[in-house]
């Protein structure tokens, strides 16, 4: 049973392009979360998704980034016009959730390069 | 916004010793889970506890969910270079949301 898959691992990227970040959750889990990181720091939740809709979206900035987890394919995150503030390393976990028991399995990120 | 304060920020240990990590609210949590992430990698689970007062192990891990649900340890004995890394809790909360911790990043010198 495969995990969390995140493509690509590493993206470079120029200011003012856009970056896209693929997230495949684990098989039979419909609930994926984004989460940003910066180095020698904790997670900063972006934005909650279930397959078509989007549950939470209140830690993702209100420009340039958008995020979707449509009916086929993976969740992605997109970060349009991109700045070197954007640099960082960018998580999703995927969840199944239970009314007593949750847990959240983490994919291995993609660290994003902004020049 | 339900907030985990994690304490301390920074251990740094030899090996051998023993360590306890604290991971603090003021909210209530139906779950709580702990994580471990080394460099350049995801986090990966290490153990899920729902039930107040709750206890797990873990070979040489302990961890613990307080009565009242709102806050919790990890306890390693005798940590091992292979324990260095950053330890991260998160409480499963209001609106099916992971609420995470700031973060203890624990390094054991051999």
């Amino acid at each position: 049973n495969a995990g969390v898959m995140q493509n690509p691992r590493h993206l470079v990227r120029r200011r003012g392009q856009e970056a896209r970040l693929r997230c495949s959750p684990m098989k039979g889990h419909s609930h994926v979360y984004w989460y940003r990181q910066l180095p020698e720091e904790g997670l900063k939740f972006m934005v909650y998704l279930q397959k078509e809709n989007i549950i939470d979206e209140s830690g993702m900035p209100k420009e340039r980034f958008s995020a979707e987890f449509p009916k086929e394919g993976p969740s992605i995150l997109r970060i349009q016009q991109v700045v070197r503030g954007d640099s960082a390393a960018y998580f999703c976990a995927s969840s199944v959730l239970s009314s007593s028991y949750n847990e959240q399995f983490f994919g291995p990120g993609t660290r994003l390069t902004v020049l | 916004t339900q907030l985990l304060e994690q304490s301390p920020q920074f251990l740094s240990i030899q090996e051998g010793e023993n360590l306890t990590v604290y991971c603090n609210s003021s909210s209530v949590f139906s779950s709580l889970q702990w994580y471990r992430q080394e460099p350049g990698e995801g986090p990966v689970l290490l153990v899920t506890v729902v039930t107040g007062g709750e206890v797990k192990k873990l070979k040489r891990l302990t961890f613990q969910f307080g009565d009242a649900r709102k806050d919790s340890s990890l306890h390693i004995t005798a940590a091992q270079p292979g324990d260095t890394g950053l330890y991260l809790c998160a409480g499963f909360g209001t609106g099916n949301q992971f609420y995470f911790g700031t973060g203890t990043s624990l390094t054991v010198i051999p």
